[in-house]
């Protein structure tokens, strides 16, 4: 199995919910990343979990809040977003120096 | 400071071959990384190289020269599904497994018939 799942793949939120996005993968990596992607741009890290813990945080507003319960799961905890934030959210992971695997994303929209 | 530079677009005919290039100014460099994507999809590995060189894999080929901050990727016998951005990524040093990619802008590739 070499997949990363994310869900769900599209979400819209008001910018006073609280949402979550998920993402699972079941290859025994240890270290796991989110990005943000705009569109007609590339994936700018956010995130970076290196055996559960929270080895590198690219100065992302609290509004975003990364976490790690297991070595398969990482969620982003999300709140009072602004719409600037729409974007698409990729999760990735990687076991060795040599490549990193992504999963779909999720579409995000705030309104 | 990070620079990554690929052109913005590129165009090229079905059965023909077409060399995709980026060039980087990075603090720090531990590899560099060849990425595809379709439009909607997520990036998907397509190379890696850490040393000069060429690396060769199927139609897709990558080259890496450090003195000139410099790579290209070659796609040969190009296929309409291979329309996509590309985008060139630099590992940043350390980390051990971790991967800090730095992405460039990326190159979108129209195939034409």
């Amino acid at each position: 199995d070499t997949e990363v799942t994310q869900t769900p793949k599209h979400l819209v939120m008001g910018m006073t919910n609280k949402k979550s996005l998920k993402c699972e993968q079941h290859m025994g990596h240890r270290a796991m990343y989110w990005y943000k992607q705009k569109a007609k741009k590339p994936p700018e890290l956010m995130f970076v979990y290196s055996y559960e813990k929270l080895s590198i945080n690219e100065s992302v507003p609290s509004r975003f809040s990364p976490e790690c319960p297991n070595s398969s799961l990482l969620n982003l905890h999300l709140h009072a977003l602004q719409p600037e934030d729409s974007a698409l959210y990729l999760c990735a992971s990687s076991q060795t120096a040599y490549e990193q695997y992504f999963g779909p994303g999720t579409r995000l929209t705030v309104t | 400071g990070q620079n990554i530079d690929q052109p913005t677009e590129m165009t090229a005919t079905e059965g023909a071959i077409v060399q995709i290039n980026c060039t980087y100014q990075t603090s720090g460099f531990n590899g560099l990384f060849w990425y595809q994507q379709h439009a909607g999809e997520a990036p998907t590995f397509l190379s890696y190289n850490v040393l000069d060189g060429l690396e060769e894999k199927g139609r897709f080929s990558s080259f890496l020269s450090r003195s000139k901050g410099y790579s290209y990727l070659l796609l040969k016998e190009l296929q309409m599904k291979d329309s996509a951005s590309y985008l060139c990524a630099v590992r940043a040093p350390g980390g051990g497994a971790t991967n800090k990619l730095i992405f460039g802008t990326g190159t979108l590739l129209a195939v034409q018939p």
